[in-house]
């Protein structure tokens, strides 16, 4: 099956610092990618699209200029989390459609927590 | 707007018996409708999905799920537990023509017990 991996799994901030997540699609190409966040014992929250080549799609009530994503290859999505606060802290996952679009493959998974 | 719901936070179940996780959905025109599984601190890991065709959908490690229009339900079971399927489970759907974005529901924590 497809696999996509998320670097790093897991990181510790300050507050105020920028921390950047990549996505990458390891065996087939990702025009489109997702990114959510999910809070302890919690569900999937979408927060944006990345679209290679073109603008992330967020969705709503997410900052674009906190979450800041960039699709630079059909492998590779990154997303930055800029002057991140405590509240910042949380498991953020990837995932990109594969096997005709009809199921997405997820990312292992970034524990970000900030001090 | 599309929408899952999963009315149990918890499921409780014996090794060796019948599990069932409950689904229900609801989405303008025809669904495409998916389970995923997580463990601890991992991301999600693909089921089984309902496309089109037959409604029950056999999917890995011996799991399925019967996709029922008029109750729009997409249960998911298996006929014999074990104690390594205990993890949260998630049911998501996204509309036909509706892109790639997928709605999860809130998870069920399986708990498979001796």
């Amino acid at each position: 099956g497809a696999v996509v991996s998320q670097h790093p799994s897991r990181v510790i901030c300050k507050s105020g610092t920028s921390v950047k997540i990549e996505c990458r699609s390891l065996d087939f190409q990702a025009t489109t990618m997702f990114w959510y966040r999910q809070f302890p014992k919690q569900s999937l929250m979408l927060m944006a699209t990345s679209n290679e080549g073109s603008k992330a799609t967020y969705e709503q009530g997410v900052e674009k200029d906190k979450f800041l994503i960039n699709h630079a290859s059909l492998t590779l999505s990154t997303l930055t989390v800029t002057s991140a606060h405590p509240e910042d802290s949380s498991f953020y996952i990837c995932s990109a459609p594969a096997g005709g679009g009809y199921e997405q493959y997820f990312g292992p998974g970034t524990r970000l927590t900030v001090t | 707007a599309q929408s899952v719901a999963q009315p149990e936070d918890q499921v409780n179940v014996a090794e060796g018996n019948p599990l069932t996780v409950k689904c229900t959905y609801s989405v303008s025109g025809n669904p495409y409708l998916f389970w995923y599984v997580q463990y601890p601190n991992r991301g999600l890991q693909f089921l089984l999905k309902y496309i089109t065709g037959d409604n029950l959908v056999k999917g890995s490690y011996g799991f399925e799920a019967e996709f029922n229009k008029s109750q729009t339900s997409f249960h998911l079971k298996k006929p014999s537990a074990l104690v390594s399927d205990s993890a949260l489970y998630f049911c998501a759907v996204r509309a036909t023509g509706g892109g790639n974005k997928l709605t999860f529901g809130t998870g069920t924590q399986l708990k498979v017990e001796l």
